[in-house]
């Protein structure tokens, strides 16, 4: 069993709602990922925590925000999406950001629709 | 020219079969290279990491050439249990940056039939 929990497992929003996808880990990881995944896709990086603090954001639109509020939990905050933004989303950890080659390990994602 | 090339399959393998999956990245500068299973409607896990002198664990095999930046992935005694797609994944230090991240390769899907 994953030792990264990602709540909730399916989400149904509406373009104009607001919501957000949480994450957590209690193994110490200091870097933290969110990732989108579509059908027969790998997955795709959308941004990188680093000791909390921000570290790499792959020019996500603005309607995806990602938050860090310690060490253990992150969370990304949805509003006025796209029925294209329909996906797979994954939340990673690994010990350190993987410069130096850390093992990641996923959440089993959130699945979201968006009507 | 995408980071990480693999075969995408499919493979469609009897129980007992040999099956190898081939994977090539673009930067010389990787740095770490992984294999990842990923099942059907769940999340990716790590099956392997991939050492220069090759590395096994039971039925699998992992090679990595970096001279000709080629990867590879060997299942020996196909199970159903193996069905699954196969991540090529591949670590590398952007270049300006100090900080590194994974590539994925698109997947190779490994159907084993009884």
């Amino acid at each position: 069993d994953t030792e990264v929990t990602q709540t909730p497992k399916h989400l149904v929003m509406g373009m104009t709602n607001k919501k957000s996808l949480k994450c957590e880990q209690h193994m110490g990881h200091r870097a933290m990922y969110w990732y989108k995944q579509k059908a027969k896709k790998p997955p795709e990086l959308m941004f990188v925590y680093s000791y909390e603090k921000l570290s790499i954001n792959e020019s996500v639109p603005s309607r995806f925000s990602p938050e860090c509020p310690n060490s253990s939990l992150l969370n990304l905050h949805l509003h006025a999406l796209q029925p294209e933004d329909s996906a797979l989303y994954l939340c990673a950890s690994s010990l350190g950001q993987v410069v130096t080659g850390n093992t990641i390990y996923f959440g089993e994602g959130s699945w979201l629709t968006v009507v | 020219r995408k980071e990480v090339e693999q075969d995408p399959g499919p493979f469609n393998v009897p129980e007992g079969a040999t099956v190898a999956f081939n994977c090539t990245y673009s930067n010389s500068a990787s740095q770490s290279f992984f294999w990842y299973r990923q099942d059907c409607r769940k999340e990716p896990k790590l099956l392997m990491s991939v050492y220069s002198s090759g590395n096994e664990d039971g039925r699998f095999t992992a090679q990595l050439n970096r001279a000709s930046q080629y990867i590879s992935l060997l299942i020996r005694d196909s199970k159903l249990s193996d069905s699954a797609t196969y991540l090529c994944v591949v670590n590398q230090v952007d270049r300006g940056s100090t900080l590194g991240r994974l590539y994925f390769g698109r997947g190779t899907q490994l159907t084993v039939w009884p």
